[in-house]
């Protein structure tokens, strides 16, 4: 069965570094989506991305975060400089089934662990 | 703003047990999407159920089945003959249309032997 897939599975940077964190959404979805889940907390949106642009965006993405699609592919969230309070989980999502699935579910991957020192 | 509350914050079960986790939302749309989603110790988010808005019918996957008040604005998940393996957070989400997901804060679930 097709899934999202997100690299690395963790990811330990010093204040102020940039991360670039990669995600493999399934094929042939349309939407893609950035949450984060800081530890013991709910899931918040970041970011969603449509037709090579962004679609939506949450006050959590100030200009520290972009997003990218750079090869049909891969899915990318890069923070510029890393703060101590973006230690997070990092999830990617996509959803939009173009062969008669489901389109209104999004499917997680496995998220990625950023800690922030 | 779209918002969703999940009032319980833990619950247990005994193994082979039934189990109800609730859930309300508010919002002023028609047309949305309700979700619950499992999280185990792992951290992955896995899609428990799916339900439309416009179709009264409960939907059901296998142990996994949910009451839909529409007019209520509440979405619970009941969990038939518990196992170990449910034990996991569980997350109510709510989509109106080609929105993100907006979440509750979960509910912890221990199933217990």
């Amino acid at each position: 069965e097709p899934e999202v897939t997100q690299t690395p599975s963790h990811q330990v940077t010093q204040m102020g570094q940039e991360v670039i964190l990669r995600c493999v959404p399934i094929s042939n979805h349309l939407y893609f989506y950035w949450y984060r889940q800081i530890l013991g907390q709910k899931v918040e949106f970041l970011v969603s991305f449509y037709n090579n642009e962004i679609s939506e965006k949450s006050e959590i993405f100030d200009d520290q975060f972009s997003v990218e699609r750079p090869d049909g592919s891969n899915f990318t969230l890069k923070i510029r400089s890393t703060k101590l309070e973006d230690s997070a989980m990092y999830f990617c999502a996509s959803r939009g089934e173009t062969s008669g699935g489901s389109w209104e579910t999004q499917y997680f991957g496995p998220g990625t662990r950023l800690l922030v020192l | 703003a779209q918002t969703v509350t999940q009032s319980q914050p833990e619950m247990s079960v005994q193994d082979a047990e039934t189990v109800t986790l609730s859930c309300t939302y508010d919002t002023s749309e028609n047309n949305y999407y309700l979700f619950w989603y499992k999280q185990p110790p792992s951290r992955q988010m896995i899609l428990v159920i799916r339900q439309e808005a416009y179709k009264q019918q409960n939907a059901t996957e296998n142990r996994f089945s949910v009451n839909f008040q529409k007019a209520a604005k509440s979405f619970s998940l009941k969990i038939s003959d518990s196992q170990l393996g449910d034990t996991a957070m569980y997350f109510c989400a709510f989509m109106p249309g080609n929105t993100p997901l907006v979440f509750g804060k979960g509910t912890r679930l221990s199933v217990i032997a």
